[in-house]
């Protein structure tokens, strides 16, 4: 079985500051590793992705996160917030090799920046 | 590219009656997902399609649900005699064309949000 773990409901952070937002997961094998952000009564957008290679991976609107294989954490950052991207965020994964293609999601984090 | 597009955006309609639902995917894509998102909650997979064929589908799609994607173009998902549990966002998703699995992340259209009176 697969599971996401975000262990913050809501990160709140300030204009211009970093941002990082937690993701855990279990996998059994390697695992391919999203986030996506999510906009009111809106789909989720496909923000970046992990498949294999350097543990640093960029992605839109100025977006990282860092894959930690040994913390199973691929944990989502930003060197300096903007109010728009307040949102709500969510990690997912899905083993390779395995020939399934069913995401498995966390519960979310939303992600408030104050002016 | 036009998106994956769902209709309707928002149904409304009185416990036990039937629905359905129909997904656009991005036009060069085979693969085609539908997910169920409730409040405060992320997406649940519920079933994928590669071209026309289902290759897997969750615990959570019941009798009453079906999906289909007839020609490997468009997919509908109806549920029978809805229940309240039922009240929830449907997303669908759909991946792009590939026999390798290069992780092609799942590109989301905005929703059908059904409301169960």
């Amino acid at each position: 079985a697969q599971s996401v773990a975000q262990p913050e409901d809501q990160v709140n952070v300030a204009e211009g500051n970093p941002l990082t937002v937690k993701c855990t997961y279990s996998v059994s094998g390697n695992p391919y590793l999203f986030w996506y952000v999510q906009y009111p009564n809106r789909g989720l957008q496909f923000l970046l992705k992990y498949i294999t290679g350097d543990n640093l991976v960029k992605g839109s609107y100025g977006f990282e996160a860092e894959f930690n294989k040994s913390q199973t954490s691929f944990h989502l950052k930003k060197p300096s917030a903007l109010v728009s991207d307040s949102a709500l965020y969510f990690c997912a994964v899905r083993a390779m090799d395995t020939g399934r293609r069913a995401l498995t999601f966390g519960s979310g984090t939303r992600l408030q920046v104050q002016p | 590219d036009t998106g994956v597009s769902q209709d309707p955006r928002h149904k409304i309609t009185k416990r036990g009656q039937n629905v359905t639902f129909r997904c656009d995917p991005i036009s060069e894509h085979n693969r085609l997902y539908w997910y169920r998102q409730t409040l405060g909650q992320g997406p649940e997979f519920l079933t994928y399609f590669q071209n026309e064929a289902q290759l897997e589908k969750s615990r959570l799609l019941s009798d009453r649900f079906s999906a289909e994607r007839p020609k490997g173009s468009f997919s509908t998902l109806e549920i029978q005699r809805t229940e309240q549990g039922d009240s929830a966002m449907y997303l669908c998703a759909s991946s792009s064309l590939g026999d390798l699995d290069k992780g092609q992340p799942q590109h989301f259209g905005d929703g059908t949000r059904l409301s169960i009176l």
